[in-house]
């Protein structure tokens, strides 16, 4: 079955600790996307792919960063800088103008 | 820059019945794109419908439609017939069908609409 697949489910990170979260994609789109949602808040982009070797930040890429070396690949990196990681982690793909397709999601918990 | 406004934090229907949940949005844009998504207690976002804004004709798929106002800038969401299965948070998204400086496709979301089916 074609879909986006997220790993782990759920993280637990201490603080100070980079981790990883994936994203792996089957459906042969070009774009994938990060997204962060805090609780009573919509979605909010963390950074974006277009195209393999290329990548955007999006409106809060502070403390966060990524790659894009296959195109079904796209791990986003939570880095120590980032002050406030507890939160949902959603990637999503698209084609070109077409609706976005998501993952089921990362719960990211700072202990 | 865009922006997206649901302004019902909370909605209740009971089943069988209809409930309407509102959006609206602020762009200067000709031509873009509007969706809802849902997101149920699992929290995988699943598109519902959606809507391009050249097409005056309102989308529609099985119990769910929507009412497109462009000029008055509105994107409400219909769902007829309610079942359990609709409880779920439901967000509005915008699309610019333009590209600047890279942002071409990004999607902006409203703070989302909680739904809650009663039996």
């Amino acid at each position: 079955d074609g879909g986006i697949t997220q790993s782990p489910k759920y993280l637990f990170r201490k603080e100070g600790q980079n981790v990883t979260l994936s994203c792996e994609q089957n459906l042969n789109h070009d774009a994938m996307y990060w997204y962060r949602q805090d609780p009573g808040q919509g979605l909010r982009l963390i950074y974006y792919s277009q195209i393999v070797n290329d990548f955007q930040k999006g409106d809060i890429a502070e403390g966060y960063s990524v790659s894009r070396e296959k195109k079904e690949s796209f791990p986003l990196t939570v880095t120590s800088a980032q002050k406030n990681p507890t939160a949902f982690y959603l990637c999503a793909s698209s084609i070109g103008w077409r609706e976005q397709f998501f993952g089921p999601g990362t719960r990211l918990t700072v202990l | 820059a865009q922006t997206v406004t649901q302004s019902q934090p909370e909605m209740s229907v009971q089943e069988a019945e209809t409930v309407t949940l509102s959006c609206t949005y602020d762009t200067s844009e000709s031509d873009y794109y509007l969706f809802w998504y849902k997101q149920p207690p699992s929290r995988q976002m699943i598109l519902v419908i959606r809507q391009e804004a050249y097409k005056q004709q309102n989308a529609t798929e099985n119990r769910f439609s929507v009412n497109f106002q462009k000029a008055a800038k509105s994107f409400s969401l219909k769902i007829s017939d309610s079942q359990l299965g609709d409880a779920a948070m439901y967000f509005c998204a915008y699309r610019s069908a333009f590209e600047y400086g890279g942002s071409q496709g990004n999607l902006i979301f409203g703070k989302g609409t909680k739904l809650s089916v009663k039996p």
